[in-house]
Parts: C-alpha cells; structure tokens; sequence
C-alpha cells in the first residue's frame, strides 16, 4: 500500500521566483492538505483540497495557491519567493467523511530561499 | 481562540515512561492525535483520541485527556532509543474542514 508520496525532496530556489511542489496522497484517499513547518516549530495549515476545488485556506497569502487533478494529486505553487517562505511543505492525504479524520503525511519537500 | 502548547524538551532513561504533555485551547476540538517526527522526515501518526473518552492505550502508548482542563498526555512505557524524535499534538477542528493545528512539539531525548 502505497503511503503519501512528494517530490522533489529538497529544493533551492532564488528570492523572486516561483515554486511548484507535488504530492501523491496514499491509496484510496480523496483528500488533500498542505502545511508548512519553518525551523523548530509545528506545522501551520496552507489549504486543503476535495474534489478538486480548495475547501478551506490557512493564513496565507495569495502567493500560496494549489491544484488537485482527477487522480487526486496535488500541486502547491508559490510564486515571488521570499526568504521567509524556507521551510518543510507538507503533504498529508486523508479521506472525507472517515470518521476519525486521520491525516497521513508525506516525507515533505525542503525549499531553501536565498 | 486556536492555540495549542506543549513542553520543548524532554529527556528519559532508557526504560523509563515518558510523559509528553499537551494543552489546547479550543473547546470544539472533537479529535486529538499525536505525531512523531525524525529528523529530516514527515510525521508519523501514532495514535488519536476522540473527545468524549478520557484515556485510549495502544501498546506502549497511552494518552490521557483530561477536556475540562483542555489537557491532553501521552505516555511512552518502556521507552527507547529509537523513541528519540520530536512529538507534536494536533487538534482537529472539525468546522467543515478537518484542518489539523499543531502545537510546537517536544523534543524526546532517550539516554541510555
């Protein structure tokens, strides 16, 4: 059973540029979120995407934006890249109306800003 | 409000239990999970907790909640090294989202 997948690992970007990020969720979830985690703290909810329309957004900015394709993957852009937009982005996969509401996560995506 | 607080550090003998505490702030959370995560990866879901029960065990992990105090524990019996890992608790919001807030997490040092 394949778990949440995401690509690329790690990733250096310039300040100003834009950024896509990619995530299969596990097998059988219909369900995607993306959080951010910077240095040494928990992560912080962007958005989270169903039946390919962004269902609820976090306290980001519209440099944040998203896709889910009819496979359920997902894509999270960024565009103008600040410095402070390094961090760990992570995926996590979940299926809608499960009663415990259990999210799995992604080995996540490292993007350095410089 | 959303808020959730835990401990920064904590370290154990090998052997030891280990208690991770947690406290949140919203009193409509529904769902509350605890994740383990290793250096350099994601999180890995460990165990949960509905509201309405006051303890939950999972082999060597039991979690206590306490909702009148908005308190939430995580206890590792037998702890070992390969338990070494940051713990995060999450709350689970449940307002037409299943949006997950995290606390800052507790960093679990296991000696030997």
């Amino acid at each position: 059973d394949a778990g949440v997948t995401q690509s690329p690992t790690h990733l250096i970007k310039t300040r100003g540029q834009q950024v896509t990020l990619r995530c299969s969720p596990k097998s059988g979830h219909d369900t995607v979120s993306w959080y951010q985690q910077a240095l040494g703290q928990g992560p912080q909810f962007i958005f989270q995407y169903y039946e390919e329309e962004e269902r609820q957004r976090g306290n980001f900015p519209d440099r944040f934006s998203g896709h889910q394709f009819p496979n359920y993957s997902s894509e999270l852009n960024v565009n103008a890249l600040l410095l402070g937009d390094s961090a760990l982005y992570l995926c996590a996969s979940s299926l809608l109306g499960t009663q415990t509401y259990e999210q799995y996560f992604g080995p996540g995506t490292r993007l350095t800003v410089t | 409000g959303e808020d959730v607080e835990q401990s920064l550090f904590l370290s154990v003998r090998e052997g030891d239990s280990s208690v991770i505490n947690c406290t949140y702030t919203d009193s409509s959370s529904t769902y509350l999970y605890w994740y383990k995560q290793e250096p350099g990866a994601g999180l890995q879901l460990l165990t949960y907790i509905f509201s309405n029960m006051d303890m939950k065990q999972d082999q060597r992990l039991t979690v206590l909640l306490n909702k009148k105090d908005k308190h939430l524990s995580l206890r590792i019996a037998d702890t070992q090294t390969g338990d070494s890992a940051i713990y995060f608790c999450a709350e689970n919001l449940l307002l037409n989202t299943d949006k997950l807030i995290f606390g800052t997490g507790t960093r679990l040092q296991v000696f030997p």
